[in-house]
This record gives structure tokens, C-alpha cells and sequence, in this order.
């Protein structure tokens, strides 16, 4: 099957700091890509869907300039999370969908993010 | 409004037959995902049905009637590595996957 790799798979960094998250499709194109986010005992929640070679479109709560989203190519999008609080601390889901009738996503390994 | 819904928590034994039910309510719809999430990792894709009926892939069967707005995920021969939870998915008219809350499924020896 389609591969979507993830990285970094874990990341603790100082509050006030940047963090960059990529996300890339290995042997498919990907127009859009799916960023969610996962809190402990809760399901996944979407915060932006990413389409290439235009701005993301975000989901209601979530802060754009915060959570920056570039899909600069058809095999890359990357969340940037603007200075982290601790209650950024969670972890990040990419998905990228195939091209096609089914819409089948497949998912990145995940980012867990810890900000001190 | 959009809803999923699926049991909060499922027990079975090992080696025994578990179904997982997920009743769904979305504007429009284009097709039913079950997904499988372990503990601290990501979703894998299990199953999707778009038209009514069963599709069997191994030791997991997955049911659709979009009539009824229901599906189930069967899950057969139970192993321990099956303890996870399983996540309910509908793509709505927009494209859009609304997700269930998951169930987690506890196998138990």
C-alpha cells in the first residue's frame, strides 16, 4: 500500500519555541493532506486540510497563525506549530489521500510533541 | 448536524467472534472507513464500503446499509494483538471524513 512517512516521530522542546512537522507521501502524489490532532483518551480531531499550491483550509478553533500548514509540493506538507505552549502538547496525525474514486487515507506514524 | 456513533468500550475473549457497530447521521455520503489505532500510534486503514453489503478481508468482515445509516466491523479468531481501538469514519458530501469517537476493544485471554 501507499506509504506516508511522518517526522519527527517525537519532539520535546521549550515553551515559547517553534516546531516544524513534515509530512511526506513516498511513492504516491498527494494533493491534499490532512493534518489532525490526537489528545490523550479522545479520537482524532482535523484541524486543517492541506491542498497543494494553495493556502490550507483550516477547521473552526483552530488558529492558522499558529498552526502553520505548507504544501509546497505533491509529496510534502509541513505543520509548523508557532510558539508552543504546554497545552500544544499532543499528537499530530498526517494523512494524505489517494487520487481516485475511494478517497482511502493513509496516515504518517504520528508526532508526539511535549513542550516544557 | 454530523454524528457517529459507536460503543465506548468492547470486551472479548481470545479466539472468539467480536462485532463492532457504528450508526451514522452525515450531510451526504461517500463511502464508510474502519480504521484500526493502537495505543500511541496512528490509524491503519482496516476496511471501506461504499455499497451495501459485506466485504470480508481475512479475519475482518466489514458491513454496510446506507439505508439504515449502519455498518459493523466482525472481527474473527480473536488475538491479543487485536486489543485496540477501531475507529468509524463516514466521508460526507464534501469529501470531509467525520469520525467516531473509536471503540476500544480489550481481549481478554
Amino acid at each position: 500500500g501507499a506509504v506516508v512517512s511522518q517526522h519527527p516521530s517525537r519532539v520535546i522542546c521549550k515553551s515559547g519555541t517553534s516546531v516544524k512537522i513534515e509530512c511526506r507521501s513516498l511513492d504516491f502524489q498527494a494533493t491534499t493532506m490532512f493534518w489532525y490532532r490526537q489528545f490523550p483518551k479522545q479520537s482524532l480531531m482535523l484541524m486543517a486540510t492541506s491542498n497543494e499550491g494553495s493556502k490550507a483550509t483550516y477547521e473552526q478553533g483552530v488558529e492558522k497563525d499558529k498552526f502553520l500548514i505548507n504544501h509546497a509540493s505533491l509529496t510534502l506538507s509541513t505543520l509548523t506549530v508557532t510558539s508552543a505552549h504546554p497545552e500544544d502538547s499532543s499528537f499530530y496525525i498526517c494523512s494524505a489521500r489517494l487520487a481516485g474514486e475511494s478517497g482511502e487515507l493513509f496516515f504518517g506514524e504520528g508526532s508526539r510533541l511535549t513542550v516544557l | 448536524g454530523q454524528n457517529i456513533d459507536q460503543p465506548t468500550e468492547m470486551t472479548a475473549t481470545e479466539g472468539a467472534i467480536v462485532q463492532i457497530n457504528c450508526t451514522y447521521q452525515t450531510s451526504g455520503f461517500n463511502g464508510l472507513f474502519w480504521y484500526q489505532q493502537h495505543a500511541g500510534e496512528a490509524p491503519t486503514f482496516l476496511s471501506y464500503n461504499v455499497l451495501d453489503g459485506l466485504e470480508e478481508k481475512g479475519r475482518f468482515s466489514s458491513f454496510l446499509s446506507r439505508s439504515k445509516g449502519y455498518s459493523y466491523l466482525l472481527l474473527k479468531e480473536l488475538q491479543m494483538k487485536d486489543s485496540a481501538s477501531y475507529l468509524c469514519a463516514v466521508l460526507d458530501s464534501n469529501y470531509q471524513l467525520i469520525w467516531g469517537a473509536g471503540t476500544k476493544l480489550i481481549i481478554k485471554p
